[in-house]
């Protein structure tokens, strides 16, 4: 089963700065990418797929680059609204897996 | 709206059965391929199975294959999972989720909120 490991575990950022999530494939997946947004208690959300196309509503402050084995999720600006767990998944490989998520917290 | 709204889970003793619901609307369901994915309690999402838009073809994952069924009835707009044999690390809360892409790739666009299935004696 391809592995799909994600760093770091938690990313503490302070209101208005950058944030970058790291998500690595334990073999490539060519561009077939994803990212979720699960906030406590609620569904996740799709932020990104094909890597780097922005699902419809996600705002500008969110992109995805990244091809093969190696993705990264920039947020330029962190708003309030965005402290939550960030989830990667493939959709290469079967069967389709997750990384563990990547918890953006307020510093 | 446009949303996915499951239902069903509940305190199960191992070995038991289960089915879940999902009810879809705002959308043309029997358009979409859709699935469901499990998030067991404070851990990570794992996908568990899914349905063709016209109920034709399905796939599981391994650790559900030959315990779980999947179907759906697109004149009800609704998807189902029947859940036999459950074991303990069944537990988690299922979500169905709508999938733009179909055979091309299996991302999700729409999540419901999901339902929590317990399973413990």
């Amino acid at each position: 089963e391809l592995v799909m490991t994600q760093s770091p575990a938690t990313l503490s950022v302070s209101p208005g700065e950058r944030a970058t999530l790291s998500c690595r494939a334990s073999q490539s997946v060519s561009s077939n990418l994803a990212w979720y947004q699960q906030q406590p208690g609620q569904a996740p959300r799709l932020l990104i797929y094909r890597t780097s196309t922005r699902a419809a509503g996600i705002p500008a402050r969110f992109s995805g680059s990244g091809s093969g084995t190696e993705f990264t999720l920039t947020i330029s600006s962190l708003q309030s609204e965005d402290f939550a767990v960030y989830y990667c998944q493939q959709y290469n490989n079967w069967p389709r897996t997750f990384g563990q998520g990547t918890k953006v917290e307020i510093k | 709206e446009v949303q996915l709204v499951e239902s069903g889970g509940d305190l199960v003793q191992p070995g038991r059965s289960l089915r879940l619901s999902c009810a879809a609307s705002g959308f043309t369901f029997s358009n979409y391929w859709v699935h469901w994915v499990r998030q067991a309690p404070g851990k990570g999402l794992v996908w568990v199975s899914r349905i063709k838009d016209d109920g034709s073809s399905t796939s599981y994952a391994d650790s559900v294959k030959d315990r779980f069924t999947i179907s759906r009835d697109n004149a009800k707009n609704t998807l189902y999972l029947q859940m036999n044999s459950l074991r303990a690390e069944d537990t988690a809360v299922y979500y169905c989720a709508r999938d733009p892409s179909g055979a091309a790739g299996w991302y999700f666009d729409l999540w419901g909120r999901g339902t929590l299935v317990i399973v413990s004696s």
